[in-house]
């Protein structure tokens, strides 16, 4: 799987959008970008994942650079709930394969009021 | 409800004892996997399972380390003779759930050995 680089840490004040970003320059043209996040005490939750399109759902947008070699996580009104340790991860989609993710340390949104 | 339960949540143990932790998936998959987390990192493999075969271990997997998953349901991971180096968050996810995409962790079990 491809190797990400994220942020450490970033900052965000509530009711604006938070934007996290993700370089993974050597992405193939089979691997999915995905991101999930990490609330203090509890296991990674999904949050969304895509390919080479921009995709949106309930939780978050992602926005994948036409060459695929990064992409932004935007959750567009963040609240305090949404701190939390956010992981980029690019793999190959497949829910049959046996692989399994490899997470790095991801980038730590904290959301303030 | 995550899908997947994990039991304790929480461990302390005395270095040197024997601990069990338990998965629960709610639904049944054929994949299940184990993580473990330390402080201040991201999850880092450790084992999978397909139905009820083990069919890769990480080399973080010492042999004070197994797994099973008897049935091809729940699964249980035993560490024997605790290091205080195996304090962590042991996390457990089967592929699926909510979303059918991506996969589904438990809220994991905190082991602290003193």
């Amino acid at each position: 799987d491809a190797k990400t680089t994220q942020p450490t840490s970033m900052d965000c004040a509530e009711g604006r959008a938070a934007n996290l970003p993700c370089n993974h320059s050597t992405i193939s043209g089979n691997e999915y970008v995905y991101w999930y996040r990490q609330i203090h005490s509890q296991g990674p939750q999904y949050i969304i994942h895509g390919l080479k399109n921009n995709e949106t759902n309930e939780m978050a947008s992602l926005i994948i650079t036409e060459d695929r070699k990064s992409s932004t996580l935007i959750l567009p009104h963040a609240t305090l709930r949404d701190t939390a340790v956010y992981y980029c991860i690019v793999r190959a989609f497949s829910l049959q394969a046996g692989t399994a993710l490899i997470f790095g340390k991801g980038t730590t949104l904290s959301v303030s009021s | 409800d995550t899908g997947v339960s994990q039991n304790p949540r929480h461990k302390i143990t005395k270095r040197g004892q024997n601990v069990t932790f338990r998965c629960d998936p709610i639904s049944e998959h054929n994949r299940l996997y184990w993580y473990r987390q330390t402080l201040g990192q991201g999850p880092e493999f450790l084992t999978y399972f397909q139905n009820e075969a083990q069919l890769e271990k990480s080399r973080l997997l010492s042999d004070r380390f197994s797994a099973e998953r008897p049935k091809g349901s729940f699964s249980t991971l035993e560490i024997q003779r605790t290091e205080q180096g195996d304090s962590a968050m042991y996390l457990c996810a089967t592929p699926g759930g909510r979303t059918n995409y991506g996969y589904t962790f438990g809220s994991g079990t905190r082991l602290t050995v003193v």
